[in-house]
């Protein structure tokens, strides 16, 4: 199975800060990487699909890359409304594994 | 826009079956892959399987055994079956529409807690 390490667990940052999450897959998995975020109480959102595609009606402040076992997710600037939990979620082998999460606040 | 609605029992016995329905509205069962994902309560993601309209399934090794996918299109739902639960099925359940790999409609999610 494809494992997926996600950090950090969590993170803390002022609103207007550049915020990024990694995501490492323990082998190739190409492009076939897709970032959620979930709010307390609330269902995962798609954000990003294909590792760096923004999903419809998804603000652009919102961004995802990389490519084989090593990608990144930005905020480029933090907003109060994004504080959630963010997961990646690989599709390599039409088994699909979500990494930990990282848990998202507002200094 | 396309509604999905998780039902069933709040709370299963140890070893009995856990059975939840997802009712579609807003759009129809026949496309798409339908899925079911779950969350133990403060944990992660954990991806259940999913199911082609027509039928085609494929589910997570760690619950093939255990899991049964199902969609009745003349009720626009689609269920899942957990059997032989313990505590460690206790979780958030969500039922969600996409690909094969990408979840874009989802549920509200519905908690079903496993105890005596």
């Amino acid at each position: 199975d494809i494992q997926m390490t996600q950090s950090p667990s969590s993170l803390s940052a002022s609103v207007g800060d550049r915020i990024t999450i990694t995501c490492q897959a323990s082998q190739d998995i190409s492009n076939y990487l897709n970032w959620y975020q979930q709010k307390p109480g609330k269902a995962p959102e798609l954000l990003i699909y294909d590792a760096s595609n923004l999903e419809a009606g998804v603000p652009s402040r919102f961004s995802g890359s990389g490519s084989g076992t090593d990608f990144t997710f930005t905020i480029s600037s933090l907003q109060p409304e994004d504080i959630a939990t963010y997961y990646c979620q690989q599709y390599d082998n039409l088994l699909l594994t979500f990494g930990g999460g990282t848990k998202v606040e507002i200094k | 826009q396309v509604q999905l609605q998780e039902s069933g029992p709040g709370l299963v016995k140890p070893s009995e079956t856990l059975s939840l329905t997802c009712t579609v509205s807003g759009g129809s069962i026949s496309s798409y892959y339908w899925s079911w994902i779950r969350q133990p309560p403060g944990k992660g993601l954990e991806w259940i399987g999913y199911m082609y309209y027509s039928g085609s399934t494929n589910y997570n090794p760690s619950l093939k055994s255990r899991v049964t996918i199902s969609v009745d299109t003349s009720k626009n739902q689609f269920s899942l079956k957990v059997r032989s639960v313990t505590a460690a099925d206790t979780a958030v359940y969500y039922c969600a529409r996409g690909s094969r790999s990408t979840s874009r409609a989802w549920g509200q999610g519905t908690l079903v807690t496993v105890s005596s």
